[in-house]
């Protein structure tokens, strides 16, 4: 079974640009997640999506974040413009279920570098 | 709101000797416990989880954790690590009524010294 794709694996950018990164779960999980992990710090949910519906964007910067899951499957997250606080790596994870006691499978991370 | 307390950033330890990372949490609700590892450049992987039943859980790669209700801690621990275990290992939790609201830890990086 494949697991969770991300890309890009680095991303250098400088601040006010913007950057968007993309995530393909494992087949057939209904829920996906973006988390943002600083350097130091643990993982962050920025957004939960439950097939193509938002379930959590509590913790997103909305002025300059934005996700979406189309056709409830690929994912993507794009920061536009970027801050230098934004420096991070960012995590996308999915579960087949919805619920909290499923394991969350995690890709390895884009790793984005504002300058 | 839950709150993960990772008390140890590093924990530096000899190659066969015992390891304990400590985990301690706030909830004013009853949570599920779990313990997440992240080897260098990889994303994180479940080690292992409480959801309910025996306080005691076993684990991937020989880890276990004691879930302890009255001092709210869900600490890991392995009778003798490897170099292999070189990672960042994070403890989370979920309130039971979340639609799966998973909060982490800071982590805590274990070296392993041979």
């Amino acid at each position: 079974e494949a697991g969770v794709a991300q890309s890009p694996r680095y991303k250098i950018i400088e601040k006010r640009q913007s950057v968007a990164f993309w995530c393909n779960p494992i087949s057939g999980h209904a829920t996906l997640y973006w988390y943002q992990q600083i350097l130091g710090q643990g993982p962050k949910l920025l957004i939960q999506f439950q097939n193509n519906g938002v379930v959590d964007d509590s913790q997103l910067p909305k002025d300059r974040f934005s996700a979406e899951r189309l056709k409830g499957v690929d994912s993507t997250l794009k920061i536009q413009p970027a801050k230098l606080e934004d420096s991070a790596v960012y995590l996308c994870a999915s579960t087949r279920t919805g619920g909290n006691t499923g394991e969350l499978f995690f890709g390895e991370g884009s790793r984005l570098t504002v300058l | 709101a839950q709150s993960v307390t990772q008390l140890d950033s590093q924990v530096p330890v000899f190659e066969e000797a015992p390891v304990e990372l400590r985990c301690n949490y706030s909830s004013s609700v009853s949570v599920y416990l779990f313990w997440y590892v992240q080897y260098p450049n990889q994303g994180l992987q479940l080690l292992l989880k409480y959801l309910s039943g025996s306080t005691l859980v076993k684990g991937i790669n020989g880890f276990e954790a004691e879930f302890n209700k009255s001092q709210t801690s869900f600490h890991l621990r392995k009778p003798s690590v490897h170099i292999s275990d070189t990672a960042e290992y994070f403890c989370a939790v979920t309130p039971y009524s979340s639609a799966s609201k998973i909060i982490f830890g800071s982590g805590t990086r274990l070296s392993i010294r041979p």
